[in-house]
């Protein structure tokens, strides 16, 4: 019974280029939430995703950042011409439902950008 | 908006010694508090939440933790720490309880020590 999987662990990207971050949820899962932890701070919510639908993405920057959960396969967080500033941990977390349901988080990808 | 402060950074602990992690909430309403735990190479575990009722608050892997609304505080503690505990923590605060856009201490780092 495999936790939520993160993959890359460790992803660097020179500046400019593009950042692919992939989350599969926990087998049953239908939620997915998407967290960004900069050097020295807490994790900040960034977007809330069921299949096929984003939910809230009230903490996405509004520029270069994207994200999917297609019907097949797993969430997606992307990042455009990636800049210094996008260097952080990104976690993804993944509940049943929205109900009184814990979520699980994964692993998280740390990204440098170089 | 909520905000959650963790003073220390780092804390160094003998093993079979006590542990106490501080958490502070800065939150206009009755909080939802949580403390989860990032053991090296895992996903975020939930140890504990309070959302109401009796104060002090039991979790797993042995871990307490008391809420004081008069010092807004909701500290984390351990009366007898083992080697694999060595992890980071990190609390967090909401605005119900599946409250998805947690705010996030920046966490604290426990090592353990023979």
């Amino acid at each position: 019974n495999a936790g939520v999987m993160q993959n890359p662990r460790h992803l660097v990207r020179r500046r400019g280029q593009e950042a692919r971050l992939r989350c599969s949820p926990m087998k049953g899962h239908s939620h997915v939430y998407w967290y960004r932890q900069l050097p020295e701070e807490g994790l900040k919510f960034m977007v809330y995703l069921q299949k096929e639908n984003i939910i809230d993405e009230s903490g996405m920057p509004k520029e270069r950042f994207s994200a999917e959960f297609p019907k097949e396969g797993p969430s997606i967080l992307r990042i455009q011409q990636v800049v210094r500033g996008d260097s952080a941990a990104y976690f993804c977390a993944s509940s049943r439902d929205r109900e009184n349901t814990e979520a699980f988080f994964g692993q998280g990808t740390r990204l440098t950008v170089v | 908006a909520q905000s959650v402060t963790q003073p220390d950074i780092h804390i160094t602990v003998s093993e079979g010694a006590s542990l106490e992690l501080r958490c502070n909430y800065s939150y206009g309403a009755t909080p939802y508090l949580f403390w989860y735990v990032q053991s090296p190479g895992q996903g975020l575990q939930l140890l504990l939440k309070y959302f109401s009722g009796d104060t002090l608050v039991q979790g797993i892997k042995g871990f307490e933790a008391e809420f004081k609304r008069s010092q807004s505080s909701f500290n984390l503690r351990k009366p007898s720490v083992h080697w694999s505990d060595a992890a980071e923590y990190f609390c967090a605060v909401g605005l119900n309880s599946n409250d998805y856009k947690l705010s996030f201490g920046a966490g604290t780092t426990v090592t353990v020590r023979a």
